[in-house]
């Protein structure tokens, strides 16, 4: 059973489109992360939520909109799509917010954006 | 918040040689975790540590966590083609950090 997985996981798309990426765990986790990973393979956070609540809110543009509708589920919804948005999103889950558990990363979404 | 500098950013090794990436913080640490990423994959975790001073193995790799919790290292003995991939260490109390990686190359 895979503990953490991403829809979809390829995303080509244009310029000022929106898309949407989809997370989901089974892990009966209370936080879920979004990642993102630029071609340097540096790994940002961009939002964290614990159990449907925000608490991670990064300095992340506001084209970019998480959203937990349970605790299973982390949505990523990205408007007006540009050229720097092209990278790998990883989700992620933890048992809780604090810090002192793994993380289990999903396989990834990679955006492609031309 | 808390944030780590990784290095090196590259490492390239005859397999069999050793290989190190190591992590510094200029504050506390409350905790340090190691994550792997083979090419092409997603970070899986490989181990934290949590006390002041502690040294974790795992075969062939080694974990410190530094006595003033403010640096850790991954050190790999007799590296294998296996190992290929991008080491993060990573603390995440508070806010999740990960360091820029070290991306370990080996050649055969």
């Amino acid at each position: 059973d895979t503990a953490v997985s991403q829809t979809p996981k390829y995303l080509v798309t244009q310029m000022g489109n929106d898309k949407s990426i989809k997370c989901e765990q089974n892990l009966g986790h209370d936080t879920m992360y979004w990642y993102k990973q630029d071609s340097k393979k540096f790994l940002k956070i961009m939002f964290s939520y614990n159990n449907k609540e925000l608490i991670i809110n990064e300095t992340v543009p506001n084209r970019f909109s998480p959203k937990s509708p349970d605790k299973a589920h982390l949505n990523l919804h990205i408007n007006s799509l540009e050229l720097g948005d092209s990278a790998v999103y990883f989700c992620a889950s933890s048992q809780d917010w604090t810090g002192l558990y793994e993380q289990y990363f999903g396989p990834g979404t990679r955006l492609t954006v031309t | 918040g808390q944030q780590v500098m990784q290095i090196p950013q590259y490492q390239h090794v005859q397999e069999g040689e050793d290989f190190t990436t190591y992590c510094n913080s200029s504050t506390t640490l409350s905790n340090i975790q190691w994550y792997k990423q083979r090419p092409g994959g997603h970070p899986v975790f490989l181990i934290q540590l949590v006390k002041s001073g502690e040294v974790k193995k795992q075969k062939r790799l080694t974990f410190q966590f530094g006595e003033a919790k403010k640096n850790s290292s991954l050190h790999i003995t007799a590296t294998q083609t296996t190992d290929v991939g991008t080491y993060f260490c990573a603390t995440n109390a508070g806010k999740s950090t990960f360091g820029d990686g070290t991306t370990l190359t080996v050649k055969p």
